[in-house]
């Protein structure tokens, strides 16, 4: 268990709609990561917020947002849903000063029908 | 930009073997991390070692040890005595290194090992 928690851990949702990702980082933690993995893509890097700010963004979506909450925890919004976007989303949390690894969250599987 | 490139799809070793993966990367970056993470078929993305561009040490975690030729930019893992429970997806990753700690992990696109009994 990497401390890291996501909900919910299914969703199956309709082409056109949105949805709301939400994680909890570790303890202390004070960046949180967004990832998608698909069969298609891989593993990519969404988004980054270090203790509420944006930090990073990789290759996002602009029907996709997130924010950082002042309690740490991150919600990744995806709107206008598409099939493509069927794929496991990621959270990982790290210290975001010197401390660089990131712990990865169990995932959020979603399948657009 | 950053690119990781992992050569072998797939790789098969008897239990107890060892065995080693491949992995190069591309980067114009001088300050950097390199890791590796297990993905077994849960899913789960677990961190099995890391290692910083500035150290020329080999890091090493059990079982577990990378060769890392920073010149070659090349960053492979070997797993010494290999274990039923090392079968999994095995992906290299890179992050560069920034005020702020670091940014978005570029994975390559994964390794498939398999261990026989």
């Amino acid at each position: 268990d990497s401390g890291v928690t996501q909900t919910p851990k299914h969703l199956i949702t309709a082409t056109g709609q949105r949805v709301s990702l939400r994680c909890s980082p570790r303890s202390g933690d004070l960046s949180v990561y967004w990832y998608q993995q698909s069969l298609d893509q891989g593993l990519q890097f969404l988004i980054q917020y270090y203790n509420g700010e944006e930090r990073a963004k990789g290759n996002i979506l602009e029907r996709f947002s997130a924010q950082q909450f002042p309690d740490l925890h991150s919600e990744l919004n995806l709107s206008s849903l598409e099939l493509g976007d069927s794929a496991l989303y990621f959270c990982a949390s790290s210290v975001g000063t010197m401390n660089y690894e990131q712990y990865f969250g169990p995932g959020t599987r979603l399948t657009v029908t | 930009a950053q690119t990781v490139t992992q050569s072998q799809p797939e790789m098969s070793v008897q239990e107890a073997e060892t065995v080693t993966l491949s992995c190069t990367y591309d980067t114009s970056e001088n300050n950097y991390y390199l890791f590796w993470y297990k993905q077994p078929p849960s899913r789960q993305m677990i961190l099995v070692i890391r290692q910083e561009a500035y150290k020329q040490q080999n890091a090493t975690e059990n079982r577990f040890s990378v060769n890392f030729q920073k010149a070659a930019k090349s960053f492979s893992l070997k797993i010494s005595d290999s274990q039923l429970g090392d079968t999994a997806m095995y992906f290299c990753a890179f992050s560069a290194r920034s005020g702020g700690g670091a940014d978005g992990l570029t994975f390559g696109k994964g390794t498939h090992l398999i261990i026989q009994p």
